[in-house]
């Protein structure tokens, strides 16, 4: 099956960016998506295809993939930004198609 | 608005059955496939089954095959999880999600979650 592999956690001060990574083989092929989670809250939704945001979802959220890597940036960041950051596949070729990765805790200095 | 809303989750002993419900609204439902997406404590994110629009196809993942039903009722919009044989593994929490399927380019997400059930499995 296709492995994700993110870092436990990622640090960072309020206002500077934060940068979490996703590592797969040859990820660049695929369309990655983000989920945030908060602590006792769901999933939700922050990037989709590579880079694109749902409406409501701040600017200051981008994402990009190329390669083995993809990445979710989050600028200017801010307490509030504080949670478990998740990256996803669908991967056809993969059993089963659907695949996380492991989750990365962002932690607002 | 749409609103995914999970019930029926609970302490139940290793061995036994529990059924999930999702009540969906803000949407037509029938138009989606649903999946069944859980999290241990502590844990990461695990699909564990999905339905098409009309419930002519299902999957699972390999370690609920056997032991775990997933079905809906659309015109109740209603999705469920029946889970037999429970185990001490299977315990987490079990999210309603509602999957969004671009498939020219051949890439799924989810774009919809409830907020989960618990169901935590022990004697």
């Amino acid at each position: 099956s296709y492995v994700l592999t993110q870092p436990p956690s990622v640090s960072v001060a309020p206002g500077k960016t934060a940068r979490i990574t996703c590592g797969g083989n040859n990820i660049g092929s695929k369309s990655v998506h983000w989920y945030q989670q908060k602590p006792g809250q769901a999933p939700v939704l922050v990037i989709y295809y590579d880079s694109d945001r749902p409406s409501g979802i701040p600017e200051r959220f981008s994402g990009s993939n190329s390669g083995n890597t993809a990445t979710l940036t989050i600028s200017r960041v801010e307490a509030g930004d504080e949670a478990d950051y998740y990256c996803q596949v669908w991967d056809s070729s993969s059993d089963p198609n659907w695949v996380f990765g492991g989750g990365t805790k962002l932690t607002v200095l | 608005e749409v609103q995914l809303v999970e019930s029926g989750g609970g302490l139940v002993q290793p061995g036994g059955s529990l059924r999930l419900s999702c009540a969906a609204s803000g949407f037509t439902f029938s138009s989606y496939w649903m999946s069944w997406v859980r999290q241990a404590p502590g844990k990461g994110l695990e699909w564990v089954a999905n339905i098409k629009q009309d419930g002519s196809e299902k999957y699972y993942v390999d370690s609920v095959k056997g032991r775990f039903t997933i079905s809906r009722d659309n015109a109740k919009n209603s999705l469920y999880l029946q889970m037999n044989s429970l185990r001490a593994e299977d315990t987490a929490v079990y999210y309603c999600a509602r999957e969004k399927r671009v498939v020219v380019a051949a890439t799924y997400y989810f774009d919809y979650w409830g907020q989960g059930t618990l169901v935590t499995v022990s004697s």
